[in-house]
């Protein structure tokens, strides 16, 4: 079945540095991905969809581009602030149209500011 | 306004006792989704629902049982519960031919 491995948290910076959570994943298919963010109590937040290959996806300052190659779309942000604060997942669906649209999600980084 | 509906937020249940988690999307989507949070595991699938009807399923347990009785709605009827069912259970929805989900803001289910 698919997979999806991304960074291993905790992940802890200080304001104003760059967050880079790397995901990789295995799958038969072609992939949809996505990235989505999780605040304490929540639900998942879809933070983007990552386009096509070699296209890069953005939202709030974050981006990521897929590599095909590589089949990886990691995320980064040039500088973090203290509303970041949050668990990121990486995602990938085998929709939409042809597959249950079911998303598979990696384990998820937690990510903080140093205080 | 919330968009998707989740109720309860909390849910405390005894082992073997049975529970409906209520989940209702005005997203004007046409697909609707259950994954389950843990400690143990990462968010899981569990059921995906097109136009009221299943197009997968990825739970092994016939516990789990959705109930679609408006195409809005998505229930999740869990019996025999047992304490590893303790779980936040999220519902989520989409447009079938779209890839992106939104989620609800879950239900904790503690079974003791």
């Amino acid at each position: 079945g698919d997979s999806v491995t991304q960074t291993e948290g905790p992940v802890t910076l200080s304001e104003g540095t760059s967050l880079t959570v790397n995901c990789s994943y295995e799958t038969k298919q072609y992939p949809t991905l996505f990235w989505y963010v999780q605040y304490p109590g929540e639900g998942p937040q879809l933070l983007f969809k990552v386009p096509k290959a070699n296209e890069k996806g953005s939202s709030r300052g974050f981006e990521a581009t897929y590599n095909k190659e590589a089949t990886s779309f990691h995320l980064q942000k040039a500088s973090v602030q203290e509303s970041d604060s949050a668990v990121y997942y990486c995602a990938l669906s085998d929709g939409p149209g042809t597959g249950s649209n079911r998303l598979t999600f990696g384990k998820g980084t937690k990510f903080s500011l140093i205080p | 306004d919330p968009k998707i509906i989740q109720k309860p937020k909390y849910l405390v249940a005894v082992t073997g006792s049975e529970k409906i988690l209520i989940c209702e999307q005005y997203l004007g989507h046409n697909a609707m989704y259950w994954y389950r949070q843990s400690a143990k595991k990462p968010l899981e699938f569990m059921f995906s629902y097109s136009y009221q009807k299943l197009m997968d399923n990825q739970t092994a347990s016939s516990r789990f049982q959705p109930q679609s009785s408006k195409k809005n709605h998505l229930d999740l009827q869990i019996t025999a519960l047992k304490p590893d069912d303790s779980a936040t259970y999220f519902c989520a929805s989409s447009r079938r031919d779209r890839g992106e989900q939104y989620f609800g803001p879950g239900t904790r289910l503690t079974v003791l």
